[in-house]
């Protein structure tokens, strides 16, 4: 079954700590995978998309990067305005529907 | 261009009563999918349309759901006697189609059922 969990469920920061979130992924044939941003009240907002093992793309603080089973989101001194939860999201196998994760709450502080 | 509207942003309705809640996807885009978003639950995929074809409901949870597609455009997703455990945000989103492109998603509706 296509399965992605993300950790960790909650991560509270200072501004300019920097940090990780990971997401890992069970699917059979990655078609891509999927970084939103959802801030209370919105829907999510896309950030990246990564096809293949091995690939980067960045995004002022934010790097995401993919191996054959996870992905990792990279914030880079991060600001208050970075607060927000991170959702990560394959294609399931018919790619009818995107498969999330429950995302990873992030808070920085002041 | 404008993104994914929905409407209404917000909806209270009693128990038993009936919702429509409207999706406006991004212009051109051929797919169109519902999901539904619990208090601290993930997103989970409601159904989903392709340009002409018949759409995929297997994401439905009861037979209380259905959503139509008029015109390859504009969606209605409709909850019949609504219960409680119906209350969620439902989001709408839409891709270009041709596989493998990002999903776009509209602000959502809250649904509260009182």
């Amino acid at each position: 079954e296509d399965q992605v969990t993300q950790s960790p469920e909650a991560l509270r920061l200072q501004e300019g700590e920097s940090s990780s979130l990971n997401c890992s992924y069970t699917v059979s044939g990655l078609r891509g995978l999927f970084w939103y941003r959802q801030d209370p009240g919105k829907g999510p907002e896309f950030l990246f998309t990564l096809y293949s093992a091995g690939e980067e793309k960045e995004k002022e603080r934010l790097k995401a990067t993919l191996t054959k089973k996870e992905s990792f989101l990279h914030i880079t001194a991060p600001k208050p305005e970075d607060s927000a939860t991170y959702l990560c999201a394959v294609p399931n196998t018919g790619f009818q529907k995107l498969v999330f994760g429950t995302g990873t709450r992030l808070l920085v502080s002041p | 261009g404008a993104g994914v509207s929905q409407s209404p942003s917000n909806k209270v309705t009693e128990k038993g009563k009936d919702v429509e809640l409207r999706c406006d996807p991004i212009s051109g885009h051929t797919a169109l999918y519902w999901y539904r978003q619990s208090l601290g639950q993930g997103l989970e995929f409601l159904i989903y349309f392709q340009g002409n074809s018949a759409p995929d409901k297997s994401g439905l949870p009861s037979d209380r759901f259905s959503a139509e597609r008029t015109g390859g455009s504009v969606s209605t997703l409709t909850i019949q006697r609504t219960q409680q455990e119906d209350s969620a945000v439902y989001l709408c989103a839409s891709r270009p189609g041709g596989g493998g492109e990002t999903q776009y998603f509209g602000p959502g509706t809250r649904l509260l059922v009182l």
